[in-house]
């Protein structure tokens, strides 16, 4: 099976404080992604990265970066966070076999951001 | 611009019956469409999937229906069970900077009442 972890469920942090989000999978795949889901919203993609070192923007990156420098894992940073980035983030990884290509998803991480 | 709409955010359905939810979508370019299960505290998961180039995917009580002319599908369950009460998320792909990318709609909280 494949496993997606976060490393962490839930976080709170001040406004203005750098925050990183880590996210690791076990099984090999290439693509990897970064979503919010608000409600209401869906789930709204920040980044995604298809490669080692590759990255690129998704709907609503502002405010965001990430890092991978590693295969296996996919870093969301918050260079200074604010009120507005309090939300659920989820990652998720994939193969980048053309069919039936699925996601899968890490358990989330709930951020406050006060 | 959503380009992907659940236009019902909820639905109660009795336990036994069909559960029927909707996704409507504008971007002809989507070729892949997928449907997402999601209870809380937990990330999606993975549900049932369907190409562009078909009509219908069945999977055991799961069967999703694409008309491409109106640019909709739909997720049916039968029979429905408490268990399956969940957020359900449609999401479509389109191929982007050599990569996939997918845009998920807003879900859908389905209620199955015993």
């Amino acid at each position: 099976d494949v496993k997606v972890t976060q490393s962490s469920r839930y976080l709170v942090k001040r406004t203005g404080e750098k925050v990183f989000l880590e996210c690791v999978q076990d099984m090999d795949h290439e693509n990897m992604f970064w979503y919010r889901q608000d409600p209401g919203l869906g789930l709204r993609l920040i980044y995604f990265s298809y490669d080692v070192k590759m990255k690129e923007k998704g709907d609503i990156p502002e405010g965001y970066s990430v890092s991978r420098e590693k295969k296996e894992r996919f870093s969301l940073i918050l260079e200074s966070a604010s009120t507005n980035q309090t939300s659920m983030y989820l990652c998720a990884s994939s193969l980048s076999r053309r069919e039936k290509e699925t996601q899968y998803f890490g358990p989330g991480t709930r951020l406050l951001v006060l | 611009d959503q380009q992907v709409k659940q236009n019902s955010p909820s639905l109660s359905v009795q336990e036994g019956r069909i559960s029927i939810l909707n996704c409507d979508y504008t971007n002809s370019m989507f070729d892949y469409f997928l449907w997402y299960k999601k209870y809380p505290a937990e990330g999606p998961t993975f549900l049932i999937s369907i190409s562009s180039i078909k009509d219908k995917n069945e999977d055991g009580r799961f069967t999703v229906f694409l008309n491409k002319s109106a640019k909709h599908l739909s997720l049916h369950i039968v029979p429905s069970q408490p268990g399956d009460s969940a957020v359900y998320f449609c999401a479509a792909r389109k191929v982007t900077s050599g990569t996939y990318k997918y845009i998920f709609g807003t879900g859908t909280r389905l209620k199955v009442l015993a």
